[in-house]
């Protein structure tokens, strides 16, 4: 079975600060890690992913994630936040065995940067 | 390429009318998906296509029901709409290469049931 989990509902954040959106995960086997964003009334969009390999993964508009087995988790970050950053994120998994094909999404997270 | 589209926008139902919902992708992808998305909920897949001409379930099926005649059309259809399916619907698309493809995202159709 594999699940993922956002702990923040919300992250509030100042322009210019770094930002980090947190997300677990627990699968059975070996995961592929997604984070899409979804801009308001649009649908989401693509960020990054982990296949294997590296760690650190980067991504889009400047984010990236870091991917931490031990911890089973697959934090997004940017080193400096801007205004228009300012979306839902969405943390997604993939269990490698069991052959589905089929990613579970968390529940998201709005982050929001203030000015 | 327009990538994915959906159709319509946004609809107003009254309880007990029925609808279809139109996705379309250029992208000649294999797998295609029908989410829905409520506040607090995340992303719930309602059924989900790995080819032309199969269906299956999802997490919330129950109410829906869809069809995939064509590789790069998916169409979800609520026989007898009630206000509990009134959500905003996200259609996507992925390639069958991995578990690692990523999903291709329409941009949402709006649905109020009354």
């Amino acid at each position: 079975a594999q699940s993922v989990a956002q702990p923040e509902d919300q992250v509030n954040v100042a322009e210019g600060n770094p930002l980090t959106v947190k997300c677990t995960y627990s699968v059975s086997g070996n995961p592929y890690l997604f984070w899409y964003v979804q801009y308001p009334n649009r649908g989401l969009q693509f960020l990054l992913k982990y296949i294997t390999g590296d760690n650190l993964v980067k991504g889009s508009y400047g984010f990236e994630a870091e991917f931490n087995k031990s911890q089973t988790s697959f934090h997004l970050k940017k080193p400096s936040a801007l205004v228009s950053d300012s979306a839902l994120y969405f943390c997604a998994v993939r269990d490698n065995t069991g052959g589905s094909y089929i990613p579970t999404f968390g529940r998201g997270t709005s982050l929001i940067v203030h000015p | 390429n327009a990538g994915v589209t959906q159709t319509p926008k946004f609809r107003v139902l009254k309880t007990g009318q029925s609808m279809t919902l139109l996705c379309a992708q250029d992208m000649n992808h294999e797998y295609m998906y029908w989410y829905r998305q409520d506040p607090g909920m995340g992303l719930r897949l309602i059924h989900y296509s790995v080819g032309e001409g199969t269906t299956a379930k999802g997490e919330v099926p129950d109410g829906y029901n869809v069809s995939r005649l064509k590789k790069q059309n998916f169409l979800l259809g609520l026989e007898s709409a009630a206000p509990s399916q009134t959500s905003v619907y996200f259609c996507a698309s992925s390639t069958n290469r991995g578990l690692y493809e990523t999903q291709y995202f329409g941009p949402g159709t709006r649905l109020l049931v009354l």
